[in-house]
């Protein structure tokens, strides 16, 4: 079964760090391209960072840039999302998301499989 | 970077078909075809519904359709159905390589 399960979540306070982990099963995890994707209270989806199959390509959303730092570990089939200097607008369901077409760039298949969900919350 | 722009609502009765519009610019929609639409349950992760502008992936029913015009994308639902009632985003590419989502629209099945 192809899965993605997200990890890490939890309480925080502002100006504080917590690091995020996606496990991946199922697929080929080593050539496929990852994302992060968030939801904040109320507010609807939010796409935050993308690295390449072999973690050369990072890219990131300009609310996150500069505190927020993607990684992956193929060997360990994981993906993970550093965040630090948490802001109290980071509360949000963090989303890990990935597309199982082999050959495709992300973007164009679209990610057709996620996480359930890691929730953030920062405050005081 | 600015969320495409998506109506907040739109409503139907079973058997109708509706549209959800997704407006963006020369930046992302208009310059690529990387328009997915996803079907997104509270509490369940988002479901991708459309790729590519218009493919349906494997399982996704055939009355979920989506189409490009310049810098607008549209996804419509036809034969509405009770458990079509979800919110709807779309996403583009863009040229800053970075992902773009729609503020998304929530979809009442009436």
């Amino acid at each position: 079964e192809v899965q993605l399960v997200e990890s890490g979540g939890g309480l925080v306070q502002p100006g504080g760090s917590l690091r995020l982990s996606c496990a991946a099963s199922g697929f080929t995890f080593s050539t496929q391209e990852m994302t992060w994707v968030r939801q904040a209270p109320g507010k609807g989806l939010e796409w935050i960072s993308y690295i390449s199959s072999a973690g050369s390509s990072m890219y990131y959303a300009d609310s996150v840039k500069g505190r927020f730092t993607i990684s992956r570990d193929n060997a360990k089939n994981s993906l993970y999302l550093q965040m630090n200097n948490l802001r109290v607008e980071d509360t949000a369901v963090y989303y890990c998301a990935s597309s199982t077409r082999i050959g495709w760039l992300l973007y164009e298949a679209g990610m057709d499989v996620w996480g359930q969900g890691t929730t953030v919350t920062v405050s005081s | 970077q600015s969320a495409l722009t998506q109506p907040a609502s739109v409503s139907g009765s079973p058997g109708q078909s509706i549209t959800i519009s997704c407006t963006g610019t020369s930046s992302d929609v208009g310059s690529y075809n990387y328009v997915s639409w996803y079907q997104h349950h509270p509490g369940k992760a988002p479901k991708l519904m459309i790729y590519d502008v218009s493919n349906r992936p494997s399982g996704v029913s055939n009355r979920f359709s989506g189409s490009k015009s310049g810098n607008t994308a549209s996804l419509t639902i036809s034969g509405l159905q009770a458990e079509d009632e979800a919110d709807y985003y779309c996403s583009s590419y863009t040229n800053s390589n970075t992902l773009e989502f729609g503020g998304g629209t929530k979809l009442t099945v009436l």
